[in-house]
């Protein structure tokens, strides 16, 4: 069981490059999410998943994309990436993620930390 | 907007005395809170939940109280450990929409 799976680890861009950071997990979670972590200002949604096929923004959702085409994956893309995207990215599942299921207790990957040149 | 207010200056304690950590809010009702720990380098990891009907709650040496009059909640971890050493992050939810809303994060350092 390796729980939520996040890869690449580290990533460095140039700014208008884009990537995707890919999150797996195999815990069969509803419910998956990203959030970006900066210093000073803690941990802030991105986008999130309440199942396959369906998505929703978060509180910083400009300048990422994502797409839920099945329960494992969770795929965040930087389209054309700038410097304000430097931050370490965590992707986080749980069991409970869907509005009046219970409460929502996360699952986190390890992170992958990009910066943009 | 809502608030969530963690001490940002570290927490030195002497191993084996009583980490007392706060976390406070503004402008939000939640439901429940939950705690997780963070070690550098690593994500998150979920320690405890506590709703908003609870008064107390407690794993191993770790104790959340949760007080919705104050808009409070308190982590306490006894008898610490170097082991206990990292960041603690306190996290809000509410049933309705169910996005977490977390604090900036304490930092403890458990002095051996």
């Amino acid at each position: 069981n390796a729980g939520v799976t996040q890869t690449p680890k580290f990533q460095v861009l140039k700014t208008g490059q884009s990537m995707t950071l890919q999150c797996a997990q195999d815990m069969n979670h509803e419910y998956m999410s990203w959030y970006r972590q900066d210093p000073g200002m803690g941990l802030r949604l991105i986008h999130y998943s309440v199942g396959a096929g369906i998505t929703d923004q978060g509180e910083v959702p400009n300048g990422y994309n994502v797409s839920r085409s099945t329960t494992e994956d969770f795929p965040l893309r930087l389209l054309s990436a700038a410097p304000s995207q430097t931050s370490v990215y965590f992707c986080a599942s749980s069991v409970g993620g869907r509005p009046n299921s219970g409460a929502n207790v996360l699952t986190f990957g390890a992170g992958s930390r990009l910066t943009v040149l | 907007s809502q608030k969530i207010e963690q001490n940002s200056e570290a927490l030195n304690i002497q191993e084996g005395k009583t980490a007392t950590l706060t976390c406070n809010y503004t402008n939000y009702s939640p439901a429940y809170l939950q705690w997780y720990r963070q070690d550098p380098g690593r994500g998150p990891v979920f320690l405890l939940l506590i709703r908003e009907n609870e008064k107390e709650k407690r794993k191993e040496r770790l104790k959340v109280t949760f007080d919705t009059t104050l808009k409070q909640s308190l982590f306490h971890i006894t008898a610490s450990q170097p082991a206990d050493s990292a960041t603690y992050l306190c996290a809000l939810g509410s049933y309705g929409n169910n996005r977490l809303a977390f604090g900036k994060g304490n930092q403890v350092v458990v002095i051996p």
